[in-house]
């Protein structure tokens, strides 16, 4: 069975400043998809970024970028220009080619943004 | 388009009781999904329905189950409520829950048991 670890509880960080959140998991597949959600306080969770597996190049979507190590099985998200906006439980999650919907969690990282 | 919606978003019960939340996609979803989030387990895979068929399940006990509807609207039900059942119940839905596919969170049903 897959396993999701985000080993930072909570983090903290200036506004306008840069933050990385660790993640790392654990499988025997190759071909799976990572994905970092966010869940502010309104509980709704958010898609910030995702990335294949196959894919070495890593995915940016604005101000949001990740660092995917394969072998190391690590996917990092950097933050760039914290936003008090940006404060919000962040989840790392993992989902297999073949278990069709299923994402497996990692425990979440509690961002603070000050001002 | 409007979002994945989910009724009621709160909900008090006590022991023993059953519950059933529902769940509507966003139009043109066909996969629904359910996810328990505590604060001692996090998020949890509960199960996926699509084309009105189960097509996944996560390991939860048989008090929890669900159905889907012909028109995506899903719905999931827990019978004989207890004490750890209060939690955060998220649903998502994709398209056509294809590996590829985006899946997109309602705002969750809060269950309380007393």
């Amino acid at each position: 069975a897959q396993t999701v670890t985000q080993s930072q509880p909570e983090m903290s960080v200036q506004e306008a400043e840069t933050v990385t959140l660790s993640c790392t998991y654990d499988t025997s597949e190759s071909d799976y998809y990572l994905f970092w959600y966010k869940q502010p306080p309104s509980r709704q969770m958010i898609l910030v970024i995702r990335q294949e597996a196959y894919k070495q190049q890593n995915a940016t979507e604005n101000r949001f970028s990740v660092n995917f190590q394969k072998a190391a099985k690590s996917f990092s998200l950097k933050i760039s220009d914290s936003q008090l906006g940006d404060a919000a439980m962040y989840f790392c999650a993992y989902r297999s080619r073949e278990g069709a919907q299923k994402l497996v969690f990692g425990q979440g990282t509690r961002l603070t943004i000050n001002p | 388009k409007a979002g994945v919606t989910q009724t009621p978003r709160y909900l008090i019960k006590t022991r023993g009781q059953q519950v059933t939340l529902s769940c509507s996609p966003i139009s043109g979803h066909r996969s629904v999904s359910w996810y328990q989030q505590t604060p001692g387990q996090g998020l949890q895979f509960l199960f996926e329905y699509f084309s009105e068929t189960q097509r996944n399940k996560g390991n939860f006990p048989g008090r929890f189950s669900g159905r889907q509807f012909s028109n995506s609207r899903s719905e999931m039900n827990v019978s004989t409520l207890e004490l750890g059942d209060s939690a955060l119940y998220l649903c998502a839905s994709s398209t056509l829950g294809h590996p590829t596919d985006t899946q997109y969170f309602g705002p969750g049903t809060r269950l309380t048991v007393l």
